[in-house]
């Protein structure tokens, strides 16, 4: 079993729609996590940063992490074409190494 | 603030030559980190350094790779013999000290054929 579980997708939506993106895990030790962006053939661009559980809201994006279930997400309001990317969850014990997802592909379609 | 800087950008060579990649990172990031993404995949972390140690290397194939980070600045990471499926992103990160945000460069896109 992986450590970190993601949706590859492809997920396709309209502009202006909320997206929701997920993440769920099995190591309960992760104390730190994390949802970076990648648009093609660039490194990946860190969008939020949460240390155990609660929600985190920066402009349109709202990260949630649920403890108990081990599941994290992404929330991302009045989409626009410009946030048509690869989201990748990332995790940590020590915040030291992290785990990474594997990716979900978005298209944000005008 | 300048960003992790890698290079080259684009690297084709064929099965069982060598290759080399370098990084450097954002001045005074003490800790540093080479991932491998395979297309399709997230990073895979191969290698950390904390200034010029090594952290943790359990996932790095030792037979054919290897790192370094001489005076705790810049990195290379260095594949001999390349196989085809060492084709992938690689990645370079930093962060300046524990419990701080990872940036990553533009990542080093091998082709091995």
């Amino acid at each position: 079993q992986k450590e970190v579980e993601q949706d590859p997708g492809p997920l396709s939506v309209p502009e202006g729609a909320i997206v929701s993106l997920n993440c769920t895990y099995s190591n309960s030790a992760f104390q730190y996590f994390m949802w970076y962006r990648q648009y093609s053939r660039k490194g990946p661009e860190l969008l939020m940063y949460t240390y155990s559980s609660g929600n985190k809201e920066d402009g349109r994006f709202t990260a949630q992490v649920d403890k108990s279930s081990k599941y994290i997400s992404l929330f991302i309001r009045d989409s626009q074409p410009s946030d048509s990317a690869t989201y990748l969850c990332a995790m940590s014990e020590s915040g030291n190494q992290f785990y990474f997802g594997t990716g979900t592909s978005l298209t944000v379609i005008p | 603030e300048a960003g992790v800087a890698q290079s080259p950008r684009y690297k084709i060579i064929e099965k069982r030559q060598s290759v080399a990649f370098w990084c450097n990172p954002i001045s005074g990031h003490a800790t540093l980190y080479w991932y491998q993404q395979i297309l399709g995949q997230g990073p895979k972390l191969l290698i950390q350094f904390q200034n010029n140690g090594v952290v943790d290397d359990s996932q790095l194939p030792k037979d054919r790779f290897s790192a370094e980070r001489l005076k705790g600045v810049d990195s290379t990471l260095k594949i001999q013999p390349a196989k085809l499926e060492d084709s992938a992103v690689y990645l370079c990160a930093s962060r300046p000290s524990m419990n701080t945000e990872a940036f990553f460069g533009q990542g080093t896109r091998l082709t091995v054929v």
